[in-house]
């Protein structure tokens, strides 16, 4: 049973525009919620990441957008570059242990901004 | 500073045959984990150790794999014998000590079984 449902599964934006990204989570454990870039042939890397207790946080052009009640989540990334071009994952984690944690991660969005 | 490193890229083996991948974790980092990304689906955890002891490994998928973490600094995944399913990315990641602390991910292994 997948705990992070994520869509959609690709995603061609133009240059300049929004690009939205949507999760899901099963889990009301999960008190982190990151968002992942990839890069071809690099791992992914920690983009912007966001706790429960507030609903929206805001870097430079990327902004998550979080609604506890509905246990969703979205990446919204403003001014679309082509360098913004990757795999965008979402993930969810319980950081509330004391101890370090897994990611549970979503299926994936590939981004493609076109000029 | 270096980052996560793994070893090897890509790998293409046949079924029944064993393969051995390598991760070097960010020094320093006690917290080591592998996760698999299977074609198009998600990254899924496999394992994580603190120092040489695996804290959980409930992801591990079958006893064909085995990873150990000797000294605790790299770490190695075997699987023996490969299967077809066994084929995706195997991702390694590290962080320092607490929860909070971030992971970094290596660029990953892309095993192939034929």
């Amino acid at each position: 049973q997948q705990q992070v449902k994520q869509s959609p599964q690709s995603l061609i934006v133009q240059k300049g525009g929004i690009s939205i990204i949507n999760c899901a989570y099963e889990n009301t454990a999960f008190d982190y919620f990151p968002w992942y870039q990839q890069f071809p042939g690099k791992g992914p890397a920690l983009l912007i990441a966001i706790r429960p207790d507030v609903s929206e946080k805001k870097e430079g052009r990327f902004t998550i957008s979080f609604n506890k009640s509905a246990k969703q989540f979205s990446l919204h990334i403003m001014d679309s570059q082509p360098g913004d071009s990757a795999t965008y994952f979402c993930a969810a984690r319980v950081l509330n242990t004391g101890t370090a944690s897994k990611l549970t991660f979503g299926t994936g969005t590939r981004l493609q901004v076109t000029l | 500073e270096a980052g996560v490193t793994q070893f090897p890229s890509h790998s293409v083996i046949e079924k029944g045959q064993t393969v051995t991948l390598r991760c070097d974790p960010i020094s320093g980092h006690d917290n080591l984990y592998w996760y698999r990304r299977v074609m198009g689906k998600e990254i899924k955890f496999l394992l994580h150790f603190v120092k040489e002891s695996k804290q959980d490994e409930s992801g591990m998928p079958n006893n064909r794999f085995l990873a150990e973490r000797t000294g605790g600094t790299y770490s190695t995944l075997k699987v023996q014998p490969a299967e077809l399913e066994d084929s995706g990315v195997y991702f390694c990641a590290s962080s320092q000590e607490y929860s909070y602390n971030e992971q970094f991910f290596g660029p990953g292994t892309r095993l192939t079984v034929l």
